[in-house]
C-alpha cells in the first residue's frame, strides 16, 4: 500500500496549458516537499510546505498543503517545454527523522 | 557551496559480489539519508545517519548496510548482490535532524548482471 498516492502518473500536454498534480494520504505529515527529477540525475528540491493550508509560489508553480496536512497539490500555469520532467512529492511523518515517504511520481511532458 | 557528491556515478557488478557507494554531503550538513530508486518501486528509504549514528532504517534486508564518518561522509554497502539490486542509489543531506529539506546527489547507477 502506497502511503502517498500521487496522480496522475503521466501527463502529456501542449505548451501554454495549465495542469495540477495531486498528492494524497490518510496520514498526517509534519512537512511535505516537492521535487523535480531529470533523467539520470537526483531529485531537485522545489519547495517545502510545513503549515496546514500553506500556499507557496515559485514563478509559474503554485504549491498548496492541505489544511489537515494530509494532502498537497502542485499547479503549473502556462506550462513550457522546460517544465518536462518527473515530479515527486515526499512527506515527512515526523519532524525528528530524515525518512521521506515518496509518491510514485508524475511524469510530465510538455510539447511545444 | 558545493552540492552533494556521489561516487562512483556508474557501476556494473556481478551477482554475488559486494559493492560500496560513497556520499559526501553539503558542507555543514550532518545528516545523510540513502534511497533506492527503481522503475517499479519508485524511491524507497534505506537508512539515515546523523553524527555517525544510524537513526532510521527502511525495510531492506541486512545485506544493505551503511556508515557515517566523523566528517559526515557516508558509505553504503550491499553484499551478495542480486539482480533486483539494480537501481539508482541516491543520497541526500540535511543540515539538522528534521529532514524537512533534503538535498540529493546525482546518484550512483548500479547494474547487477
Amino acid at each position: 500500500t502506497q502511503l502517498l498516492e500521487q496522480s496522475p502518473q503521466f501527463l502529456s500536454i501542449q505548451e501554454g496549458e495549465n495542469l495540477t498534480v495531486y498528492c494524497n494520504s490518510s496520514s498526517v505529515f509534519s512537512s511535505l516537499q516537492w521535487y523535480r527529477q531529470e533523467p539520470g540525475e537526483g531529485p531537485v528540491l522545489l519547495v517545502t510546505v510545513v503549515t496546514g493550508g500553506e500556499v507557496k509560489k515559485l514563478k509559474r508553480l503554485t504549491f498548496q498543503f492541505g489544511d489537515a496536512r494530509k494532502d498537497s497539490s502542485l499547479h503549473i500555469t502556462a506550462a513550457q517545454p522546460g517544465d518536462t520532467g518527473l515530479y515527486l512529492c515526499a512527506g515527512n511523518l515526523s519532524g525528528n527523522t530524515g525518512k521521506l515517504i515518496f509518491g510514485q511520481g508524475t511524469t510530465l511532458q510538455v510539447k511545444p | 557551496k558545493a552540492g552533494v557528491t556521489q561516487t562512483p556515478r556508474y557501476l556494473i557488478k556481478t551477482r554475488g559480489q559486494q559493492v560500496t557507494l560513497s556520499c559526501s554531503p553539503i558542507s555543514g550538513h550532518r545528516s545523510v539519508s540513502w534511497y533506492q530508486q527503481t522503475p517499479g518501486q519508485g524511491l524507497q528509504f534505506l537508512f539515515e545517519y546523523f553524527s555517525e549514528t544510524q537513526r532510521n532504517k527502511g525495510n531492506f534486508p541486512g545485506r544493505f548496510s551503511g556508515r557515517q564518518f566523523s566528517n559526515s561522509r557516508s558509505e553504503m554497502n550491499v553484499s551478495t548482490l542480486e539482480l533486483g539490486d539494480s537501481a539508482l542509489y541516491l543520497c541526500a543531506s540535511t543540515y539538522g535532524t528534521g529532514g524537512h529539506e533534503q538535498y540529493f546527489g546525482p546518484g550512483t547507477r548500479l547494474t547487477v548482471t
